[in-house]
């Protein structure tokens, strides 16, 4: 069964400072992963994902994520974070059938002013 | 604003109660998804339709159902509520139904019982 592990559930930065955000997945074949972000009162928004091709992927408001298949990770960096960054962060792997993405217990992002 | 909408944002209702939540999907996505969000399970699938059929369950109880209509929007329905089952429901949209069709997420439907 695939499974997704994200091991910090709170971190904390200063405004500006770099962030990265681990992500482990467990996957039998080529995993389609994403990142999700949810900020207070809001849905699910998609920053980024990861089908196939470069390991490294560029996503919206500066995010980037690299998947690197034998470490089973997915790690989501940005180098320079604002204070709207601040929200609840979500990892996801997605079926073979696409139907069921499966969600990370979230990491939440608190910045420092 | 992702396009997807859900209707209500807040719910209250009592213990042994039955609900109905309802999602419109983007326009033009055949797929709907709804996922619950808890403290203690996380963010789990329920279930999904497309095109008006039931393509894929997951960790859905017996007590909550689901349908798709002609016009494509979505109802969830939960009943003999209990107090567990106060949680954050959404749902998303896609196109299709194959894995490289992104969901999108509307903004949820927050369920208390009391």
């Amino acid at each position: 069964a695939q499974s997704v592990t994200q091991p910090d559930i709170h971190i904390t930065v200063s405004e500006g400072a770099s962030l990265e955000l681990r992500c482990n997945y467990s996957y039998g074949a080529t995993p389609y992963l994403f990142w999700y972000v949810q900020s207070p009162g809001q849905g699910l928004q998609l920053l980024l994902k990861y089908f196939s091709g470069d390991t490294l992927v560029q996503g919206i408001k500066g995010f980037e994520a690299e998947f690197k298949r034998s470490q089973s990770s997915f790690n989501l960096r940005k180098p320079s974070v604002h204070w709207s960054d601040a929200a609840e962060y979500f990892c996801a792997v997605i079926n073979n059938a696409g139907n069921m993405l499966t969600f990370g217990g979230g990491t939440r992002l608190m910045v420092k002013p | 604003d992702s396009g997807v909408t859900q209707t209500p944002k807040h719910l209250i209702t009592a213990t042994g109660q039955r609900v109905t939540l309802r999602c419109s999907p983007r326009s033009g996505d055949l797929s709907v998804y709804w996922y619950q969000q808890s403290l203690d399970q996380g963010l789990q699938f329920l279930i999904q339709y497309y095109n008006g059929e039931e393509r894929a369950k997951g960790n859905i109880l017996e007590r909550f159902s689901a349908q798709q209509f002609p016009d494509l929007h979505s109802e969830l329905n939960l009943s003999s509520l209990e107090l567990g089952d106060s949680a954050l429901y959404f749902c998303a949209s896609s196109v299709g139904h194959r894995s490289e069709n992104i969901q999108y997420f509307g903004a949820g439907t927050r369920l208390s019982v009391l």
